[in-house]
């Protein structure tokens, strides 16, 4: 059983600039879900997506947007990137939403 | 608006004992809460799942309570090791399945 994957592991970019993150979900599962974790908090709802589509979202502007692909993996995109935007991004991938299962995350740095 | 609160932020013991995580949410309408440890810099590990109908979950040194009507869930960690050492983080996750809710964490370090 492959588990969730998120690429890549650390990133640097500079204000006003764009970013890609990747995430493959865990074999057999239909959703994927996106956090914010900012140092020393816990882990923000960003949105999650089913059966590639948007599926619920947290409070997160537009710039941050996303696509789930017919594989289910997952991609989260962020415009016009905020120095506030420098955290760790989270996937987590699971069956209808239930038992979700985390990746090592990607470490975004905002210059 | 569901809020998660842990107490306490931080807890520094030496190995062997045992110990409480605390865990408080403000809306009692989950679907289920789980427990994960975080390591520094990775991501999350999932160690307990409690469902709403169920009062708790063991696994190894590790069990979980959940109450519902309180708003609250207590992880109790028996003879505790150094390899114990990471933060804490309990989330709750709604009725509509959508997103987990997550406190803030405990940072724990168990000294040898």
């Amino acid at each position: 059983e492959t588990g969730v994957t998120q690429s890549p592991t650390h990133l640097i970019k500079t204000r006003g600039q764009q970013v890609t993150l990747r995430c493959s979900s865990q074999s057999g599962h239909n959703t994927v879900s996106w956090y914010q974790q900012a140092l020393g908090q816990g882990p923000q709802f960003i949105f999650q997506y089913y059966r590639e589509e948007e599926n619920g979202r947290g409070n997160f502007p537009p710039r941050f947007s996303g696509l789930q692909f017919p594989n289910y993996s997952s991609e989260l995109n962020v415009n016009a990137l905020e120095l506030d935007d420098s955290a760790l991004y989270l996937c987590a991938s699971s069956l209808d939403g239930v038992a979700q299962h985390f990746g090592d995350g990607t470490r975004l740095s905002i210059l | 608006k569901q809020e998660v609160t842990q107490i306490p932020a931080a807890l520094s013991v030496p190995e062997g004992e045992n110990l409480v995580l605390n865990c408080s949410f403000t809306d009692s309408a989950i679907y289920n809460l789980q427990w994960f440890r975080q390591d520094p810099g990775k991501g999350l590990t999932s160690l307990l799942l409690i469902q709403s109908s169920q009062r708790e979950q063991t696994s190894g040194r590790l069990n979980a309570s959940l109450d519902k009507s309180s708003g609250r869930s207590t992880l109790y960690i028996a003879a505790s090791q150094p390899g114990d050492s990471a933060t804490y983080l309990c989330a709750v996750i709604d009725n509509y399945g959508q997103n987990f809710v997550f406190g803030p964490g405990t940072r724990l370090s168990v000294l040898p």
